[in-house]
């Protein structure tokens, strides 16, 4: 079975300030991840995703994220928090082989103070 | 753009009364998802098709049922909604047979039981 764990439930950060969503999973097999965004009544999002290769991957609105296998993380970061990213943010898993669908974490509230 | 679209973003309806929540999609994806996501927390699973192979989610109510009349369409229903099933309604693509397993959202339906 597979799991994801989001640590901190909400994070407050000031603007212009380092952004760090962590994100824990659990995996028998080697794991596909994902980090989403949602606004406000709005759907998911795709950030940013791993699959294979490059551990570090890049994504949209400047996040970035490193899958470490060693420490079964894949922690979510932005260099410089602006407004615009106050949002909720899950990180999910998935199997890399085989149709199986996400597994979400619980998400992490992001505030941007200005 | 291809898209996911659900209609409509936002339904009342009352205790007991059916109500059908709708999905399409433009982008030719074979796997439809619906996810149910109550306040503050994380979208969870209540079936997919994989093409037209209903695939339902152990603890998923009997009260919720699914048709997919096409590759396009897909419905979620609700037999009788109790105050419980008050919740972000979540559909979702991804193409199968392409490992990524990544998963498009839709805005969402905000369903309100009175």
């Amino acid at each position: 079975a597979q799991s994801v764990t989001q640590l901190g439930s909400h994070v407050s950060v000031s603007e212009g300030a380092l952004v760090l969503l962590r994100c824990n999973y659990s995996s028998s097999v080697p794991p596909y991840l994902f980090w989403y965004v949602q606004y406000p009544n709005q759907g998911l999002q795709l950030l940013l995703k791993y699959t294979t290769g490059a551990t570090l991957v890049k994504g949209i609105n400047g996040f970035e994220a490193e899958f470490k296998k060693s420490e079964t993380s894949f922690h979510l970061t932005k260099p410089s928090a602006h407004m615009s990213d106050a949002a909720e943010y899950f990180c999910a898993v998935t199997r890399s082989s085989g149709n199986t669908p996400l597994v979400f974490g619980k998400g992490t509230r992001l505030s941007v103070i200005a | 753009d291809a898209m996911v679209i659900q209609n409509p973003r936002y339904q009342v309806t009352q205790f007991g009364k059916p109500v059908t929540l709708s999905c399409s999609q433009t982008l030719n994806h074979n796997v439809m998802y619906w996810y149910q996501q109550k306040s503050s927390q994380a979208p969870k699973l209540l079936f997919h098709y994989y093409d037209k192979d209903f695939n339902n989610e152990a603890d998923t109510p009997d009260n919720f049922q699914s048709r997919r009349p096409n590759t396009s369409f897909c419905f979620l229903d609700i037999r009788s909604p109790g105050l419980g099933d008050a919740a972000m309604y979540l559909c979702a693509t991804s193409r199968a047979g392409q490992a990524l397993e990544t998963q498009y959202f839709g805005p969402g339906t905000r369903l309100l039981v009175l």
